[in-house]
């Protein structure tokens, strides 16, 4: 089972450029959820989607914007990118009921000059 | 949610079983204690959950005294690929409170030849 893939693995972008990250899951999760990993932080929540249909804000949601394209699908798009948003990225998924658990992608390190 | 408290660092050898500690002083009633482990280039990946008492599973077990204002996690026997960020979290499990999770710096194991 492939789990959590995201799309790329590595980008470098120039200031001001746009790009979007991908996200799929294979099991028929509700839940997704796109966070950021900096040095010396903790992972962060930049917007999460509890169901098909529905996304909300996190904890640094400015600068990005998301798309919950179905229920396999949550989509992270960077409309102009800034230096700040140099980051490790990583997409997660859960049922979103019981157990809650979190499955993580493999994460896409984006670099942006 | 409750905030944890866990080592930055910890060191170890080959065969040793190592212990690592988080405070949880203002856990919820209804908080569950969740590990997950990191290693470098990849996404956090779910170790062990629990509520109350010992719960074990094939790679670790977790310890949880009766006041659950703190959990021990414990690895038996480590080998080198044991070398990661282990992360403690605590939440309750409805659905949409992933979102709320604080995730800190964890702890640093390393395990030395």
């Amino acid at each position: 089972n492939a789990g959590v893939t995201q799309t790329p693995k590595f980008q470098v972008l120039k200031t001001g450029q746009s790009m979007t990250l991908q996200c799929a899951q294979d099991m028929n999760h509700n839940s997704m959820y796109w966070y950021r990993q900096d040095p010396g932080m903790g992972l962060r929540l930049i917007y999460y989607s509890a169901s098909e249909g529905t996304t909300d804000k996190g904890e640094v949601p400015n600068g990005y914007n998301v798309s919950r394209l179905n229920k396999r699908e949550f989509s992270l798009r960077l409309e102009s990118a800034a230096p700040s948003q140099t980051s490790v990225y990583f997409c997660a998924s859960s049922r979103g009921t019981g157990a809650n658990v979190l499955t993580f992608g493999a994460g896409s390190r984006l670099t942006v000059l | 949610l409750a905030k944890t408290t866990q080592p930055i660092s910890m060191d170890s050898y080959e065969g040793q079983e190592v212990n690592i500690t988080c405070s949880h002083n203002n856990i919820a009633t209804n908080d569950y204690i969740t590990w997950y482990q990191q290693f470098p280039s990849q996404g956090p990946r779910f170790i062990i959950q629990g509520y109350k008492t010992k719960v074990t599973n094939e790679v670790a077990s977790l310890f949880i005294p009766a006041d659950r204002k703190s959990s021990t996690l414990s690895l038996p026997r480590v080998s080198l690929s044991d070398t990661a960020v282990y992360y403690c979290l605590v939440g309750d499990l409805e659905a949409g409170n992933n979102r709320k999770l604080i995730w800190g710096l964890g702890t640093s194991l390393a395990v030395n030849p």
